[in-house]
């Protein structure tokens, strides 16, 4: 499968645990990105690399949140004292120059925080 | 007021039908337009770009209207299979950042 992968798929966490998720983008694709999206609202964004730079952030983007992308290739995304609100599905995705070209979504992971 | 608005529906449509939506946005800097489709519980997965002139693939056309800021998405001879959410999706020239209308839910039934 040469598509966006993203792990785990389905994250059940205590408020107040921190969590980490994992996005391995299409190979070539040198533009990756970040959304949220709860029920019923469109993805909204959170943050895209280029490379390993962070070249945007939203203020979604609270200070619990961190993304990394160390050698260019995959992706991070750690929330740090998760709480109820953080739950939503966590959407990752890549394009491969352009701002104009078409973004690719991995399945998500899904959070949830009790 | 949203970047990005769009009618959420649901529309019920019979098979055969033809059926439109449509979604509007408030940033006239916005340069690239799309149209997603998300089935339930799945991520979104690209329908149509969406150019100045209008473009058109199969049973699906999309227009774009500059000087109104609206997007429109038509599907012709509606099958089962295109029951899902439609999301219209803008982004500023150069920009990473899409930004997605909350979308439209389509039910075509028998």
């Amino acid at each position: 499968d040469t598509g966006v992968s993203q792990n785990p798929r389905h994250k059940i966490t205590k408020r107040g645990q921190n969590v980490t998720f994992r996005c391995d983008p299409i190979s070539e694709h040198n533009r990756l990105y970040w959304y949220r999206q709860t029920l019923g609202q469109g993805p909204e964004f959170l943050t895209y690399f280029q490379n390993e730079a962070q070249l945007e952030k939203s203020r979604l983007l609270s200070d619990r949140f961190s993304a990394e992308r160390p050698k260019g290739s995959f992706s991070t995304l750690e929330i740090q004292r998760t709480e109820q609100g953080d739950s939503a599905m966590y959407l990752c995705a890549s394009s491969f120059r352009l701002a104009e070209e078409t973004q690719y979504f991995g399945p998500g992971t899904r959070l949830l925080v009790l | 007021r949203k970047e990005v608005e769009q009618d959420p529906g649901p529309f019920n449509v019979p098979e055969g039908a033809t059926v439109a939506f449509n979604c509007t946005y408030s940033n006239s800097a916005s340069q690239s337009f799309f149209w997603y489709r998300q089935d339930c519980r799945k991520e979104p997965k690209l329908l149509m770009s969406v150019y100045s002139s209008g473009n058109e693939d199969g049973r699906f056309t999309a227009q774009l209207n500059r000087a109104s800021q609206y997007i429109s998405l038509l599907i012709r001879d509606s099958k089962l299979s295109d029951s899902a959410t439609y999301l219209c999706v803008v982004r500023l020239l150069n920009a990473g950042k899409s930004t997605f209308g909350d979308g439209t839910t389509l039910t075509v039934k028998p």
